[in-house]
């Protein structure tokens, strides 16, 4: 099972949007629409923003999104704000009732 | 509201076992998987298995096969979390995370995290 590719870091300015990527194989992102993004700040616990691959929890913003095409995952973050200023991870139900995470991107608000 | 506290912070000499604790409140314990998921120093996030609290029934990454154990005790909502034969490059902050719905396949709310230092 290896880690979904995710880039390292991505940036923008305020108000601007991002899309951070996350790249599995057909066994994993590419077979279930089951792709799952959460959020972390330093020394917090992540947070679940989008799960099977679009859909929000409650209390989660509307500038949040994600979508998928063949192996790879994508978040995307509109208008973007300071606050949005944090780690992000992708995960993936991988078959057989396992799970991978991707390495984590960190976002930074210019 | 759904509420996952884990047990503190642990220090512990390589070859050494670590357990590790999560509470759970608000919500009724049998009916959402418990997962285990870590995360060394400045890295990503790794998912070690699940415990389903109802049956006790396990499943572990490979990678974790015969050093890891998942337990639960119905009787006080709290799933346990064993690694044994501890090496350095287990330390890590250790994380509990509920189901967030009924085959949603995804993790939420997580516990605070318990960091578990591996020293000699």
């Amino acid at each position: 099972q290896s880690a979904l590719t995710q880039p390292a870091s991505v940036s923008g300015s305020p108000g601007q949007s991002i899309t951070i990527s996350c790249t599995g194989t057909s066994s994993d992102v590419g077979n279930y629409n089951l792709v799952s993004w959460y959020q972390q700040y330093p020394g917090n616990a992540p947070k679940l923003m989008i799960y099977e691959g679009s859909k929000r929890p409650s209390g989660v913003s509307h500038r949040f999104s994600g979508s998928k095409s063949g192996n790879t995952a994508s978040l995307t973050i509109s208008g973007l704000q300071a606050e949005d200023e944090a780690d992000y991870y992708c995960s993936s139900y991988a078959g057989y009732s396992t799970y991978v995470f991707g390495a984590g991107t960190k976002v930074t608000v210019l | 509201q759904v509420l996952l506290v884990q047990s503190g912070a642990e220090v512990k000499k390589p070859g050494a076992s670590v357990k590790v604790s999560c509470k759970a409140s608000g919500y009724t314990f049998t009916g959402y998987y418990i997962h285990w998921v870590r995360q060394a120093p400045g890295q990503g996030v790794e998912w070690m298995g699940w415990i389903n609290p109802n049956s006790g029934g396990t499943k572990y990454a490979q990678k974790f096969q015969g050093r890891v154990t998942m337990t639960r005790d119905r009787s006080i909502s709290t799933a346990f979390m064993e690694l044994s034969r501890l090496r350095s490059d287990d330390t890590a902050v250790y994380y509990c995370a509920r189901d967030y719905d009924i085959l949603t396949n995804c993790f939420d709310p997580w516990g605070q995290g318990t960091l578990v230092t591996v020293s000699s």
